[in-house]
């Protein structure tokens, strides 16, 4: 059972380029997270999706970044017109439920986002 | 006040010592509590898991949950340089809609 998978593992992208990262959850979930963590920083939530539902998306900018979680495919985190304070650690986490026990979430290895 | 508070460290014990961790958290109806490992240039890794009141144990890790103190805790014994890491505390607030992570206590073993 393959575990979360995201893709591009490193990512480059020059100031204004977009940037699209990855996330296929683990099977059997439908509940996916989107995080960013800075050098020697916590993560800082920034979108909860279901299969084709944004729930919580307090923690996005609300301008040039977008996410997404298809019926078929993997969720999409989109960066537009990237800047360098965009450059990260981009984790994605899927569940297989909300609340209670089925709550845990496990993520994948990230995408590093530079920017230059 | 933030939602999910831990000290951030470094918190240092010598091998074979127990390692007490802290979190304290916000939001009075969460449901669900976490701890993560995290290891640098590393994806965190869920290593426990509470939902009642009390004490659960795992291997060499104990979580305890107080909720109506708003306070979960993570006790590793027998302390390895292994465990040498960055601990991240997880509260699913309201029960449900978003998973919000501590900043992380920064452990060091010394052996």
């Amino acid at each position: 059972n393959a575990g979360v998978m995201q893709n591009p593992r490193h990512l480059v992208r020059r100031r204004g380029q977009e940037a699209r990262l990855r996330c296929s959850p683990m099977k059997g979930h439908s509940h996916v997270y989107w995080y960013r963590q800075l050098p020697e920083e916590g993560l800082k939530f920034m979108v909860y999706l279901q299969k084709e539902n944004i729930i919580d998306e307090s923690g996005m900018p609300k301008e040039r970044f977008s996410a997404e979680f298809p019926k078929e495919g993997p969720s999409i985190l989109r960066i537009q017109q990237v800047v360098r304070g965009d450059s990260a650690a981009y984790f994605c986490a899927s569940s297989p439920n909300q609340g209670g026990s089925g709550a845990e979430a496990f993520f994948g290895q990230g995408t590093r986002l530079t920017v230059v | 006040q933030k939602e999910v508070e831990q000290n951030s460290g470094p918190l240092s014990v010598p091998e074979g010592a127990i390692a007490s961790l802290n979190c304290t958290y916000s939001d009075r109806v969460s449901q669900s509590f976490f701890w993560y490992r995290q290891y640098s240039g590393k994806s965190p890794e869920l290593i426990m898991s509470i939902y009642s009141n009390g004490d659960k144990e795992d291997g060499r890790f104990t979580a305890q949950l107080n909720k109506a103190s708003q306070y979960v805790s993570l006790l590793i014994r027998d302390s390895q340089p292994s465990d040498s890491a960055t601990y991240l505390c997880a509260v699913n607030l309201r029960d449900g809609n978003k998973l919000v992570f501590g900043a992380g206590t920064i452990l060091r073993v010394k052996s």
